[in-house]
This record gives structure tokens, sequence and C-alpha cells, in this order.
């Protein structure tokens, strides 16, 4: 079965540092997605992206995230200027459709020290 | 604003007896619901929507709008369902709001 793929799984970086994360999301997929996670806290969605430009977008993604897909088949996240806070599980999914569910990577964990 | 509530973090049941994971939303248009689990160090997979009303690893939900909660309940509850449980509101163009979650734990 197809699944979305996320790397790093561990992602390690000092405050200040600009990161990228990747996502590929499951091929024939239209929309994709950017959560985070908090440790000990809930899921919030970041940002929903279709046809090239992002079609919603939570408070959390203010100006210091970036979405772009560079390519036919990655999907990234860039955060500049890294903050502690930013330490979370970063999880990626994509769906057919809007109205179908969202199949979800395994997350990268980014630590921010 | 938009809002999922899950009341309880912690669940724990015997094997064999129902469980009932409660969701109440706060949405004023139409609400699409969804189950999403997270087994141990696997990915979120979803569970349920609420519009295909179907029955997946025996759990089901009903939406009930008059009580605005798409609780998810299981007869029976298996070891293997232990996880966490999250209940997910979608709106506008892919906007989610997901509740806390509860972790569910069915002891032998």
């Amino acid at each position: 079965e197809p699944e979305v793929t996320q790397t790093p799984s561990h992602q390690v970086t000092q405050m200040g540092q600009e990161v990228i994360l990747r996502c590929v999301p499951i091929s024939n997929h239209l929309y994709f997605y950017w959560y985070r996670q908090i440790l000990g806290q809930k899921v919030e969605f970041l940002v929903s992206f279709y046809n090239n430009e992002i079609s919603e977008k939570s408070e959390i993604f203010d100006d210091q995230f970036s979405v772009e897909r560079p390519d036919g088949s990655n999907f990234t996240l860039k955060i500049r200027s890294t903050k502690l806070e930013d330490s979370a599980m970063y999880f990626c999914a994509s769906s057919l459709r809007e109205e179908q569910p969202q199949h979800f990577g395994d997350g990268t964990r980014l630590s921010i020290l | 604003a938009q809002r999922v509530t899950q009341p309880e973090k912690l669940l724990s049941v015997f094997k064999g007896a129902p469980v009932e994971l409660k969701c109440n939303y706060s949405y004023s248009g139409s609400p699409e619901l969804f189950w999403y689990v997270q087994y141990s160090r696997q990915r979120l997979q979803l569970l349920l929507r609420h519009i295909s009303r179907e029955s997946i690893k025996g759990f089901t939900a009903d939406l009930n709008k008059g009580e605005t909660s798409f609780h998810l309940k299981k007869p029976f509850a298996q070891e293997e369902d232990s996880a966490m449980y999250y209940c997910a509101l979608y709106y506008n163009a892919g906007k989610s709001t997901f509740g806390d979650g509860t972790t569910l734990t069915v002891k032998p």
C-alpha cells in the first residue's frame, strides 16, 4: 500500500538556524498538509496546500514558516530562524481529494537546541 | 471558534468490556468529523469518518448534531485496541482541529 514518507525521522538543529522538513506524499494525491504535535500536546493543523498554493493555514503558520512543492514528488516545510518552542513532531499528510481521508507520514521529530 | 473536546485523557477497560471514547465539537457549520488512531510508535491512521457510517475494527461512531457529539464505541474491547485516539473536525479547505486525544488501555 502506498505511504507518505517523511525525512529525516529526527532533526536536531541549533536555535536560530533554518530547517527543512521533507515529505513525499502518495503519488496521485493532490492535497497536502502539515501538522505539528508538541510533546504531550494535541495534533495541531498548520497548513493545507493544493494546486501549488496554500489553501488554508492556522494562526501557528506565521512568516517563520513556508511550504513548497519544488518538484513533482516532494512537499517541504521550511522553518526559518528556529526557536526552542518549535521543537515538536511534524506530520505530513496527503489526500486524493479535499473530502477524502488523509494519509499521514511517520513524522519528523524536530529538536531545537 | 471551532473546537473539539475529548474529555478523557486516559481510559482503561478490561478486555471484552464495552468502550466509549467521547468527543464533542463546536462548529457553526456542517461538521465533517473523523476519528484517528495512533498505535504505539506508529503513524496516525484514519479509523472512521462520520459520512461513511461504516464500522472499522468493530468501532462505530454516530454524529449527534443535537448533542454536538461524535462518540466512538466498541461493544467488546480487545487488547490490540490499546492506542491513542484522536477526534478531528474538518472545515473550510482542509483546515482541521484535533481533540487532545484519549489514551485507551485495554487490560487482559
